[in-house]
């Protein structure tokens, strides 16, 4: 039983540019959540996505933006990075918008230069 | 402003030792407390509370949340090195606000 995938698993980027990271929710899941976690800090929740639609948004710029594809998964676009997106981002996924039952992916670990 | 606190920030042990992490919350349309251990990279999942004065036990491991003082403990007791991780709680529904975790570090 595959867990949460996420791709890349490491990237380089320079500021300005724009990224996509990817994950595919653990079978059986239809919840993708998104995470920013910041080099010492806990993972910051940047939004979530069910049946395609983002449910929830936390406190991120419109420069981050997703999007969900019917088999579920999902994906995070980053648009004019600056050096302050270097983090990890993780990827979660439940079964329905409930916290119950959080996977959590290996995560992307993206260097802003 | 939502936001969750945990103490200490690090922790520097002995094998053998009993550690308790502690965990304060204040987080609008609450609904659970949950704690995770990250070693790498991947937070796995530990407990989940919702009740409150309820112990739940999983190996050496226990956790309780008190929602009159918003206050979660996990205790990890007989420590080993395996148990090296940074330990996060969060709190919320269907968004989770951590707090920066604690990390503990289990000497031989």
């Amino acid at each position: 039983d595959a867990g949460v995938t996420q791709s890349p698993t490491h990237l380089i980027k320079t500021r300005g540019q724009q990224v996509t990271l990817r994950c595919s929710p653990k079978s059986g899941h239809d919840t993708v959540s998104w995470y920013q976690q910041a080099l010492g800090q806990g993972p910051q929740f940047i939004f979530q996505y069910y049946e395609e639609e983002e449910r929830q948004r936390g406190n991120f710029p419109d420069r981050f933006s997703g999007h969900q594809f019917p088999n579920y998964s999902s994906e995070l676009n980053v648009n004019a990075l600056l050096l302050g997106d270097s983090a990890l981002y993780l990827c979660a996924s439940s079964y329905g918008s409930a916290n119950y039952g959080y996977t959590f992916g290996s995560g992307t670990r993206l260097t802003v230069v | 402003e939502d936001k969750v606190v945990q103490s200490p920030l690090s922790l520097v042990v002995h094998e053998g030792d009993t550690v308790t992490l502690n965990c304060s919350y204040e987080v609008t349309n609450f609904r659970s407390l949950l704690w995770y251990k990250q070693e790498k990279k991947a937070p796995t999942f530990l407990f989940m509370l919702t009740s409150s004065g309820i112990e739940k036990k999983s190996g050496r491991l226990s956790s309780i949340l008190d929602k009159k003082e918003l206050f979660s403990i996990l205790n990890i007791t007989a420590t080993q090195t395996g148990d090296s991780a940074i330990y996060l709680c969060a709190g919320g529904s269907e968004k989770l606000v951590f707090g920066k975790g604690t990390k503990l570090t289990v000497n031989p």
